[in-house]
């Protein structure tokens, strides 16, 4: 079953509010979890790494102010979409590892697509 | 910088073997990945590799060569169901992933 979980997965807002995307490890503790964006037909781009307790690291070139990311606590990480705009419509993942169980696998979310009309 | 180059498209036939190479230029590496993702869903994951040498596992092996920078993903006894993307990842010397572009396999009746 799976053990990384994202909700929602699919939304459509409208240009100008704000969409939250959750992802939640299910049966263990994410200190480190990852966000990814995907256009259509393209690889994985990666966004941020959310790190439980602390401001995540945000790639070179994304708005840290525009995707907001917190990870309250060890098992839910969320990424904020604000003033969404249609060309942030697009597929988001989340991917957490669990270092105690095999941290050599990397979980991800089910994904999320995001249409902003 | 760091790269990982795999090729864009490939065809297969059900029933067939096929081989999907990954080279990789990164800053320190600590194992490589394969993913599957089917067209709109996340990716799932297929393999990992840190040693030298051959993984099998069912019908996909993964076989990786350090001194190279050179992985491969073999695939037997293609089912129509294995049309889909296949991702090579790197884990660099920060255990941050490099992604390739991906390999889109299409396997034919």
């Amino acid at each position: 079953g799976a053990v990384v979980s994202q909700h929602p997965s699919r939304v459509i807002c409208k240009s100008g509010t704000s969409v939250k995307i959750e992802c939640r490890s299910l049966d263990f503790q994410a200190t480190t979890m990852f966000w990814y964006r995907q256009f259509p037909k393209q690889s994985l781009m990666l966004m941020a790494t959310s790190n439980e307790g602390s401001k995540a690291t945000y790639e070179q070139g994304v708005e840290k102010d525009k995707f907001l990311i917190n990870h309250a606590s060890l098992t839910l990480s969320t990424l904020t979409v604000t003033s969404a705009h249609p060309e942030d419509s697009s597929f988001y993942i989340c991917s957490a590892r669990d270092f105690a169980r095999d941290g050599n696998t990397i979980y991800f979310g089910e994904g999320s697509w995001l249409t902003v009309v | 910088g760091q790269n990982i180059d795999q090729p864009t498209e490939m065809t297969a036939t059900e029933g067939a073997i096929v081989q999907i190479n990954c080279t990789y230029q990164t800053s320190g590496f600590n194992g490589l990945f394969w993913y599957q993702q089917h067209a709109g869903e996340a990716p799932t994951f297929l393999s990992y590799n840190v040693l030298d040498g051959l993984e099998e596992k069912g019908r996909f092996s993964s076989f990786l060569s350090r001194s190279k920078g050179y992985s491969y993903l073999l695939l037997k006894e293609l089912q129509m169901k294995d049309s889909a993307s296949y991702l090579c990842a790197v884990s660099d010397s920060n255990y941050q992933l490099i992604w390739g572009a991906g390999t889109k396999l299409i396997i034919k009746p």
